[in-house]
């Protein structure tokens, strides 16, 4: 089975404060995605990388970062955290397809900024 | 702008009947096709994927697809109360570079009555 782990199922930081959300996969998956899930508005895709040090941009990447050091790992920074980047954080890896382009999730971070 | 649209529910349908959910896109050249079970509180939950057209059974769930007229659909036969979910249907849209990625729609919540 696919297991994908995400260092902390809840957290609160405070305004400004830099934190760092950690994700790992036991698949080989070359892909990695970051998303927020925010109620009404469905998952917005943040940052993803197709290969180690490789990232692209998603639909909403204003004041995340990311890092991709080792193929396992994907981490998901903020670089001065903000009420409104409270929200669900979900990690996904997913093959490099065609056409198995399946993704699978961690179980999220709940991530509230105070 | 590529897009997947479902109906955001709530569909309530009586335990033992067959859940309906479908979900259109509006690329006409993907090729991936999958659904996804979110609990309340918990991640996107891989359950079936489909690439052809036709239907796919698995267990009480069969996905069917129409290329032609860019239609998925996810029938869940004998409900339970344990299928109340909301229902993510997410497509392989091929956009070169970001080829890898999923298009997720907003999601249909199911509610299946005892």
């Amino acid at each position: 089975d696919v297991k994908v782990t995400q260092s902390s199922r809840y957290l609160v930081k405070r305004t400004g404060e830099k934190v760092f959300l950690e994700c790992v996969q036991d698949m080989d998956h070359e892909n990695m995605f970051w998303y927020r899930q925010d109620p009404g508005l469905g998952l917005r895709l943040i940052y993803f990388s197709y290969d180690v040090k490789m990232k692209e941009k998603g639909d909403i990447p204003e004041g995340y970062s990311v890092s991709r050091e080792k193929k396992e790992r994907f981490s998901l920074i903020l670089e001065s955290a903000s009420t409104n980047q409270t929200s669900m954080y979900l990690c996904a890896s997913s093959p490099p397809g065609p056409p198995k382009y399946e993704q699978y999730f961690g179980p999220g971070t709940r991530l509230t900024v105070t | 702008q590529k897009e997947v649209e479902q109906n955001s529910g709530p569909l309530s349908v009586p335990e033992g009947a067959i859940a309906s959910l479908n979900c259109t896109y509006s690329d006409r050249v993907s090729q991936s096709f999958f659904w996804y079970r979110q609990y309340s509180g918990k991640s996107p939950e891989l359950i079936m994927s489909i690439y052809s057209n036709g239907d796919k059974e698995d267990g009480r769930f069969t996905a069917q697809l129409n290329k032609a007229s860019q239609y998925v659909s996810l029938l869940i036969r004998d409900s339970q109360p344990s299928d109340s979910a909301t229902y993510l249907c997410a497509v392989n849209m091929n956009s070169g570079a970001g080829s890898y990625q999923l298009t997720f729609g907003k999601g249909t919540k199911l509610s299946v009555i005892p």
